[in-house]
């Protein structure tokens, strides 16, 4: 089965920095996602990570440990429109059968304040 | 397109009847992926394309759920006497290929409230 654990919600203060944690147990593991969804928009994607370790895009960066099953996605000089739902997925692993889909979290709400 | 395009945007109907929800998705993207958000929920998998096949339909609530893709693009999702716990958003998302690191790109979705 898929597992993914993040937080439900967050509160930052502009200009600040916030680290949002995922953590997963799922059957495969390939590929672990980062989405951004403002109220009632759809998810827009952030980056992805396949390997261990820190990838970095601007004031966003996202981290990856496969042995630990953790991931983390840090906002730097946080902006109010930052305040969104901040979505974890994981890809399981390929399958012959063709099992592609993203097994996402329920989100961490995330509100920036003045 | 430019974007995965969806209608309809909003869509409200009486509990048991058909709707049907389409999806567009990106020019040249072979893979087609369709998600269900419940208010407050995270995001459902429902059903995957590769091509007009659909290798995966694991997440399809029940059999009056069914999705289909003709010529590797459009795509329409087809719920038959709606329920209320039918009412979500309903995503379609497409990405290059099923193969891992294919970004996979959102529409809008179509907000569906059965009453």
């Amino acid at each position: 089965g898929q597992n993914i654990d993040q937080p439900t919600e967050m509160t930052a203060t502009e200009g600040a920095i916030v680290q949002i944690n995922c953590t997963y147990q799922t059957s495969g593991f390939n590929g672990l996602f980062w989405y951004q969804q403002h109220a009632g928009e759809a998810p827009t994607f952030l980056s992805y990570n396949v390997l261990d370790g820190l990838e970095e895009k601007g004031r966003f960066s996202s981290f990856l440990s496969r042995s630990k099953g953790y991931s983390y996605l840090l906002l730097k000089e946080l902006q109010m429109k930052d305040s969104a739902s901040y979505l974890c997925a994981v890809r399981p692993i390929d399958s012959g059968a063709g099992s592609y889909q993203l097994t996402f979290g329920k989100g961490t709400k995330l509100s920036v304040i003045p | 397109g430019a974007g995965v395009s969806q209608s309809p945007s909003n869509k409200v109907t009486e509990k048991g009847k058909d709707v049907e929800l389409r999806c567009d998705p990106i020019s040249g993207h072979t893979a087609l992926y369709w998600y269900r958000q419940s208010l407050g929920q995270g995001l459902e998998f429902l059903i995957y394309f590769q091509g007009n096949s659909a290798p995966d339909k694991s997440g399809l609530p029940s059999d009056r759920f069914s999705a289909e893709r003709t010529g590797g693009s459009v795509s329409t999702l087809t719920i038959q006497r709606t329920q209320q716990e039918d009412s979500a958003v309903y995503l379609c998302a497409s990405s290059r290929s099923a193969l891992s690191g294919n970004t996979i790109y959102f529409g809008e979705g179509s907000w569906l409230t059965v009453v």
